[in-house]
């Protein structure tokens, strides 16, 4: 079945140390979001590609990046995890502006 | 900003119970407005993508109305069972681009 992956499903890191979160997708959506949801929140959008396309909501610490190797991939970088980063973060594509999401499963981040 | 508000945060009804719960939007600059059902340790799955005033949608035993001139919509799941336990979210779009603003989520739990 065509989906949404994300590796891995938890993630343990110390506290400063750089962490990846990766997602890929089999759907060939051309749109990639990164969500951040802490306990009982809303899911926050973190940022998005459009293609190649890169976009930052205004308020995502630099604290964190992002790349988009090709069109299956989509990786999120922490540069240097805080306490506060601790959350689930979700992977979702869409095949298009406006289009509802597919995501996956998330990977629930503990910081140490 | 958009603010999104659901209502209730928790919501614990037992087996057979019928239940419903509120998503509540800016009315201006209407676009949609997305359903997501979220059970622990699986993808949210999308429910609904509702686009019309006075729309109604059925899935099963989960239905969804959209008042856009208010700025509310409605779930009702008809006599919950144990599977419906999960976080109800709902999202409508930032613009006509596309990405998804969600609430807080509304978490059912369903007693057998």
């Amino acid at each position: 079945d065509a989906m949404v992956i994300q590796n891995p499903r938890y993630q343990v890191t110390q506290f400063g140390k750089p962490v990846t979160l990766s997602c890929s997708q089999t759907l060939n959506h051309n749109v990639m979001y990164w969500y951040q949801q802490k306990s009982s929140q809303a899911p926050k959008l973190l940022f998005h590609y459009y293609d190649k396309d890169f976009n930052n909501e205004a308020d995502t610490p630099d604290n964190f990046q992002s790349r988009r190797p090709n069109t299956s991939f989509c990786f999120l970088d922490i540069r240097s995890p805080g306490l506060g980063d601790a959350a689930m973060y979700l992977c979702a594509t869409s095949s298009g502006r406006g289009r509802g999401y597919t995501f996956g499963s998330g990977t629930r981040l503990t910081v140490v | 900003i958009l603010n999104v508000e659901q209502s209730p945060q928790s919501l614990h009804v037992q087996e057979g119970d019928s239940t419903n719960f509120t998503c509540s939007f800016p009315s201006s600059n209407f676009y949609a407005l997305h359903w997501y059902r979220w059970e622990t340790a699986k993808s949210p799955e999308a429910l609904f993508v509702m686009t019309l005033n006075g729309d109604e949608k059925k899935k099963g035993r989960i239905s969804a109305t959209l008042n856009t001139k208010e700025g509310y919509s409605y779930l009702y799941i008809k006599g919950s069972q144990p599977e419906d336990s999960a976080t109800y979210l709902c999202a409508p779009p930032f613009d006509q681009g596309g990405k998804l603003i969600f609430g807080q989520g509304t978490e059912l739990s369903v007693k057998p």
